[in-house]
């Protein structure tokens, strides 16, 4: 599975756009970019999935480059509960196996 | 969606016993995970619990340290054997439906060994 490198930390004003990046520069054509969250004391929490479209549910939009070697998360409208650890990971279409980096710690300060 | 529950939610062992940690969902799911996330680190997948016959185990993982169990396709149980201080660690259980990269998880057992 193609590796992701996403920023350690990043700071976000609440009501601001929260915009989290990740490269994943040997991203296969198979493979999808996947994100998840994980709040603190809680278990990981899935938040959108795409392969090449861009992508936008209830919770946040998920931009791919042309190229697929980079996307970007946005959380239109920060709110303080959405402080953080944001994770990105590639993995094939149906593979059972998730590969989790450290991801990115977003802090959104009032 | 799927709804996953685990017990115990926390639990301080003494070095050299075994902890079984329950995982139960809400729904019938297709597949089953154990994972270990140790202090500060990210998530590393332990096994494959499958439904019915042995659980699959990633590599460093083996089946001695950690049983794992599958009776039917809403319940599995984790066994943390001849437990160390090095396996402190919050291990979670997850879950899928027909996609295997979405993923739900339970909310984590908190296990410290003295």
């Amino acid at each position: 599975d193609a590796k992701t490198t996403q920023p350690t930390s990043m700071d976000c004003a609440e009501g601001r756009a929260a915009n989290l990046p990740c490269n994943h520069s040997t991203i296969s054509g198979n493979e999808y970019v996947y994100w998840y969250r994980q709040i603190h004391s809680q278990g990981p929490q899935y938040i959108i999935h795409g392969l090449k479209n861009n992508e936008t549910n209830e919770m946040a939009s998920l931009i791919i480059t042309e190229d697929r070697k980079s996307s970007t998360l946005i959380l239109p409208h920060a709110t303080l509960r959405d402080t953080a650890v944001y994770y990105c990971i590639v993995s094939a279409g149906n593979n059972r196996k998730l590969i989790w980096g450290l991801g990115t710690s977003l802090a959104v300060n009032p | 969606s799927a709804v996953i529950s685990q017990k115990p939610s926390r639990d301080i062992c003494q070095r050299g016993t075994s902890l079984t940690i329950q995982c139960q969902v809400d729904s019938q799911v297709t597949m089953m995970f154990w994972y270990r996330q140790q202090p500060g680190q990210s998530l590393t997948l332990i096994a494959t619990a499958n439904q019915g016959s042995e659980a699959t185990y990633e590599s460093g993982f083996v089946i001695d340290k950690f049983p794992i169990s599958r009776p039917n396709l809403t319940f599995s149980t984790l066994t943390v054997s001849n437990m160390s201080p090095e396996d402190s660690s919050i291990y979670l259980c997850s879950a899928t439906g027909t996609w295997m990269g979405e993923q739900f998880f339970g909310p984590g057992t908190r296990l410290t060994v003295l």
